[in-house]
């Protein structure tokens, strides 16, 4: 089966302006999930959809970021306006959700530079 | 607060000798646990899982972690390090039907480098 598609791979911004990500899952997938990972940290879940409603978005600064996932299919990460603390790999993942099983398949990332 | 400690950032090991990395993850509920590996300049890709069962589970590289509920530790070893092993290592956390929701929580740890020296 096809894996999670992520674009653009890569981006070079300049402070305060705007960018977007897009991702689309792995076909079938209801959960839908947007991380954050700074270079030395681990993933730092930023949203989560099931289908195509937020269930978590706690951790999402939403001053400045923003997420849809339209007809839960496929969902775009934005942020406006970028601030050099952006500067990160965005990861989407999505899961199968089942019974005893909520393990994530990830897509390669988009490394996002601000300067 | 649920939360996932993964001690050591960086493990320097010899070609062939023995590694073993630790996780610990506080919860009062039970989880599943997960390690993830992320080779350089890709996407992350899950090692193994333990969901229920037998307490030590097996990932096809030959790597093993195994659950042990009293020390909340799901620490990952392998016998006989490879070059190609050389990656991050990532545990993650889920707890199902998070706070009787319905839908899953998941938590990484920070990560830990091992470095893989011939």
């Amino acid at each position: 089966e096809a894996g999670v598609a992520q674009s653009p791979r890569y981006k070079i911004i300049e402070k305060r302006q705007s960018v977007a990500f897009w991702c689309n899952p792995i076909s079938g997938h209801a959960t839908l999930y947007w991380y954050q990972q700074i270079l030395g940290q681990g993933p730092k879940l930023l949203i989560q959809f099931q289908n195509n409603g937020v269930v978590d978005d706690s951790q999402l600064p939403k001053d400045r970021f923003s997420a849809e996932r339209l007809k839960g299919v496929d969902s775009t990460l934005k942020i406006q306006p970028a601030k050099l603390e952006d500067s990160a790999v965005y990861l989407c993942a999505s899961s199968q959700r089942r019974i005893m099983n909520t393990e994530a398949f990830f897509g390669q990332g988009t490394r996002l530079t601000v300067v | 607060a649920q939360s996932v400690t993964q001690l050591d950032s960086q493990v320097p090991v010899f070609e062939e000798a023995p590694v073993e990395l630790r996780c610990n993850y506080s919860s009062s509920v039970s989880v599943y646990l997960f390690w993830y590996v992320q080779y350089p300049n890709q996407g992350l890709q899950l090692l193994l899982k333990y969901l229920s069962g037998s307490t030590l589970v097996e990932s096809i590289n030959g790597f093993e972690a195994e659950f042990n509920k009293s020390q909340t530790s799901f620490h990952l070893r392998k016998p006989s390090v490879h070059i190609s092993d050389t990656a991050e290592y990532f545990c993650a956390v889920s707890w199902p039907q998070y706070m009787k929701t319905s839908y899953d929580k998941v938590i990484f740890g920070p990560g830990t480098s091992l470095s893989v020296i011939p």
